[in-house]
């Protein structure tokens, strides 16, 4: 089944804890995405990677980092986390090409204390 | 830049009424892509569909339809003969063919449908 997988689901941490979200999909996407979603925000992209080491800041890219050493995965990671980053989290995923629509994961829902 | 917006943050319609969700958005690119997607209770984002700049025709998909108007910049959703299912909350979403290397998808702010039974 063609999917995005995230781990974990849910995760309540403390400040300055680092904490890695795994993103990997199946479907050979060459383009992967980051985003946060806030009351009343929406969506906001944090990362991008157009393909395995390219990847570059979206709107909201403070307080994380990003890797892409190998096509499947992407990697969120809060190096160290502060209350402001609690938010539902989702991976993305697509074909290379901006008429492509987006496959998402199921979603993180961090809680940063 | 690349906007979109939602102007409805919630809707509540009794079920069996028709409700449309309206998407305006703003771009300076001539060839973009628009996108609605449905988040559930259960949180998970679907995608419902995608129209590029160059189709104007409306888009019917059971008791979902589209209409896209470039006149306006719109991208409305109508739901016809709604039920308990269809509450959620509604994203509409753009993205420009040029936009210098980040093929970014922006979303709007959604908007919350609530069915009443």
């Amino acid at each position: 089944e063609a999917q995005v997988t995230q781990n974990p689901r849910y995760l309540i941490t403390v400040t300055g804890k680092k904490l890695t979200v795994t993103c990997s999909q199946n479907m050979n996407h060459e383009y992967m995405s980051w985003y946060r979603q806030d009351p009343g925000l929406g969506l906001r992209q944090i990362y991008y990677s157009m393909n395995v080491e390219v990847t570059d800041k979206g709107d909201v890219p403070e307080g994380y980092k990003v890797s892409r050493k190998e096509k499947r995965n992407f990697p969120l990671i809060l190096e160290s986390p502060s209350p402001n980053q609690t938010s539902l989290y989702f991976c993305a995923s697509r074909l290379s090409g901006t008429a492509y629509e987006q496959y998402f994961g199921p979603g993180t829902r961090l809680t940063v204390t | 830049a690349q906007k979109v917006t939602q102007a409805q943050t919630e809707i509540s319609v009794v079920e069996k009424e028709d409700v449309t969700l309206d998407c305006v958005y703003e771009t300076r690119d001539t060839t973009y892509y628009l996108f609605w997607y449905k988040q559930p209770p259960s949180g998970e984002l679907v995608f419902l569909i995608r129209r590029n700049s160059f189709d104007e025709q409306n888009e019917i998909s059971g008791r979902y339809s589209w209409n896209f108007q470039k006149s306006t910049s719109s991208f409305n959703f109508t739901i016809t003969a709604s039920q308990v299912v269809d509450s959620a909350v509604y994203f509409c979403a753009l993205s420009e063919a040029l936009n210098f290397g980040n093929e970014k998808l922006t979303f709007g702010t959604g908007t919350r449908l609530t069915i009443i039974p």
